[in-house]
């Protein structure tokens, strides 16, 4: 079955630079999505990205669908981007199920 | 962006007891889901639904049942509350119009002692 790995496990930035998320898969992926996770613990939706690249605000999510890859670039970090930071792939090609990688956990630091 | 809410927020449940956690989205979407997810780690799908009067397992059903009465509530329901079933549970919802993108609710935090 499809399985997501992400990488770092966990990043530390000194406010001001930049962080580069990645995000490999097993399988070809036909929905894909970032999520934010807050300190608090509230999920939000960052892209859904399954091919290509997206822009919004500071960040920018690229997958490369038959490298089986997708990456989220985080420009000029500020400390509010710290928390936990979730790919997610569809669980077999068409699948409305997700399968989440563990994360990575970025602290910003001022 | 998609309205999603979760009661109760935070629950403490005695080992054995029965605990039933809520989920009411506003936004038509045919998908809903049921997550828990443990300390430091990603989210595992427990059940979802595509329509309403129906449920379908999702990786780690064991334990949990779900209820789908209508297009805008979800339920999930743990009939006998295990220790190993303390953890946040995140419900969510997806599909308006072909979109896939899901939309969580705030979670909720839940103890069993």
């Amino acid at each position: 079955g499809q399985q997501v790995q992400q990488s770092p496990a966990s990043l530390v930035l000194q406010e001001g630079e930049n962080a580069e998320l990645q995000c490999n898969f097993s399988s070809t992926a036909t929905r894909l999505q970032w999520f934010y996770q807050h300190p608090g613990g509230r999920l939000v939706s960052l892209f859904y990205n399954p091919s290509g690249t997206k822009h919004t605000g500071r960040l920018t999510s690229t997958t490369v669908t038959n490298e089986r890859r997708s990456s989220l670039h985080i420009s000029s970090s500020q400390t509010t981007d710290s928390g936990t930071y979730f790919c997610a792939i569809d669980r077999s090609s068409g699948s409305w199920q997700l399968i989440f990688g563990s994360g990575t956990q970025l602290t910003v630091m001022p | 962006e998609a309205a999603v809410t979760q009661s109760p927020r935070s629950k403490v449940a005695v080992t054995g007891g029965k605990v039933t956690l809520s989920c009411h989205q506003t936004n038509n979407h045919d998908y809903m889901y049921w997550y828990r997810q443990d300390t430091g780690h990603g989210l595992r799908l427990i059940h979802y639904s595509y329509v309403a009067d129906s449920t379908e397992k999702g990786d780690i059903p064991d334990g949990y049942k779900a209820s789908r009465p209508s297009q805008e509530n979800f339920s999930l329901i743990l009939e006998l509350a295990s220790l190993s079933q303390t953890a946040v549970y995140f419900c969510a919802s997806s599909g308006l119009g072909g979109s896939y993108e899901q939309y969580f609710g705030p979670g909720t935090r839940l103890t069993v002692l």
